[in-house]
């Protein structure tokens, strides 16, 4: 079975471009998730998808960001106009749909490395 | 949101050392996961304690609950050098979300 992928692995671009990162989650999952590593710092939450919904984008940093999942597949994160504190990994992760939510297993992808120049 | 800190941020250890992170919450968790992070990697689930004073094992990986379940710890045994990475506990938010909190994570350097 395939594992969350995203592309690309890596982006440089400058101050004020427009980046978009796709992730495909593990086929059947239902919850895609969103979560960001600036550099030597912990791993943030962003928003989180179930199937084509988003259930929580509490954690998206203002309106620069835009996310959607159209049919409940993959999923694309764009950032419009891009600011060097963007820079950092972000990662995709899926799980499946699991009535007692505790118990659920995050399947992370190997994230998309952005530099803001 | 219900921030987790972790000490160490970094240890250097040789290879045979035992090594140890602490994950501290202030408030009670109802569960705590592990991940670790090799460098330039992502993060890959390794356990999930959900019960008051829980320990469990991989091989030379011991995870222990607190009883209060407010703190956790990962504790390695006799480290070899493909443990080297970053270790980060996680928590569900909870509410209608199953989003995970990290908490600040240990860089483990090992040197042969």
């Amino acid at each position: 079975e395939a594992g969350v992928t995203q592309f690309p692995s890596h982006s440089v671009i400058e101050k004020g471009q427009t980046v978009t990162l796709r992730c495909d989650p593990i086929s059947g999952h239902d919850n895609l998730y969103w979560y960001r590593r600036v550099m030597g710092k912990e791993i943030k939450f962003l928003l989180h998808f179930v199937k084509e919904s988003k259930q929580d984008e509490s954690g998206m940093p203002n309106n620069r960001f835009l996310a959607e999942r159209t049919g409940g597949t993959y999923s694309t994160l764009k950032v419009q106009p891009a600011e060097l504190e963007d820079s950092g990994v972000y990662f995709c992760a899926s799980s499946q749909d699991l009535r007692d939510r505790g118990q659920e297993t995050q399947y992370f992808g190997p994230g998309t490395r952005l530099l803001v120049l | 949101g219900q921030q987790v800190m972790q000490i160490p941020q970094y240890q250097h250890v040789q290879e045979g050392e035992d090594f140890t992170t602490y994950c501290n919450s202030s408030t009670t968790l109802s569960n705590i996961q592990w991940y670790k992070q090799r460098p330039g990697g992502h993060p890959v689930f390794l356990i999930q304690l959900v019960k008051s004073g829980e320990v469990k094992k991989q091989k030379r990986l011991t995870f222990q609950f607190g009883e209060a379940k407010k703190n956790s710890s990962l504790h390695i045994t006799a480290t070899q050098t493909t443990d080297v990475g970053t270790y980060f506990c996680a928590h569900f938010a909870g509410g209608a979300t199953n989003k995970l909190i990290f908490g600040t994570g240990t860089l483990l350097a090992v040197q042969p």
